[in-house]
């Protein structure tokens, strides 16, 4: 199994959706685990820390199940502004730099 | 702006020359990383460091590859007789190390393109 692996899509959906990503990962001993926006030719940038079962911040809600090794990303209502590339990221084996997934791309039509 | 900064933002440059990229990390992160990013991937990490000190390499940093970062403060990436596959996009990335893992803030990138 890859270290980091999302389904790249892409996701088109319509303003006002709800969509889900997945993500699994192969360090069973990680402990955190993170998803990043990066926007066309941007840099990326941290969306969603989860250290637990999940998170939740408005719109969006990161779920981790440790067993399956499996997060995954649900974006509700989605807005034209959420069109972008979401990178499931999870910590190296040293702790320090990541392992980014290739990115899932969205873009959410009128 | 005391975001990460990056320069150049582009390079051009023939195979075979040598380029070098700095990056300026947020002033108070004692930990820095370099990654590389293609088109359609993820970033790939290329090396750390936590003040001056080099800790971990990718297999992915060749010989021709060499980072510094000698008074703990901006780093240079330098690629020696570069090759085609080189072209990417060269991110850095800081963070205020306190605990096993802090939040990382990239900077713009370094776009490399060898002809």
């Amino acid at each position: 199994r890859k270290e980091v692996e999302q389904d790249p899509g892409p996701f088109n959906v319509p303003e006002g959706a709800t969509v889900a990503f997945n993500c699994t990962y192969s360090n069973s001993a990680s402990q955190s685990f993170f998803w990043y926006r990066q926007d066309c030719r941007k840099e990326p940038k941290l969306l969603m820390s989860v250290y637990s079962s999940g998170n939740e911040d408005g719109r969006f809600t990161a779920q981790l199940n440790r067993a399956s090794q499996y997060i995954s990303l649900l974006i509700r209502d989605s807005k034209l502004s959420d069109s972008a590339t979401y990178l499931c990221v999870v910590p190296k084996e040293s702790g320090y730099a990541l392992n980014f997934g290739k990115g899932t791309s969205l873009l959410v039509t009128p | 702006d005391t975001g990460v900064s990056q320069n150049p933002r582009h390079k051009i440059t023939k195979r075979g020359q040598n380029v070098t990229f700095r990056c300026d990390p947020i002033s108070e992160h004692n930990r820095l990383y370099w990654y590389r990013q293609t088109l359609g991937q993820g970033p790939e990490f290329l090396t750390y460091f936590q003040n001056e000190a080099q800790l971990e390499k990718s297999r992915l940093l060749s010989d021709r590859f060499s980072a510094e970062r000698p008074k703990g403060s901006f780093s240079t990436l330098e690629i020696q007789r570069t090759e085609q596959g080189d072209s990417a996009m060269y991110l850095c990335a800081s963070s205020l190390g306190l605990g096993a893992y802090n939040e990382q803030f990239f900077g713009p990138g370094t776009r490399l393109t060898v002809l």
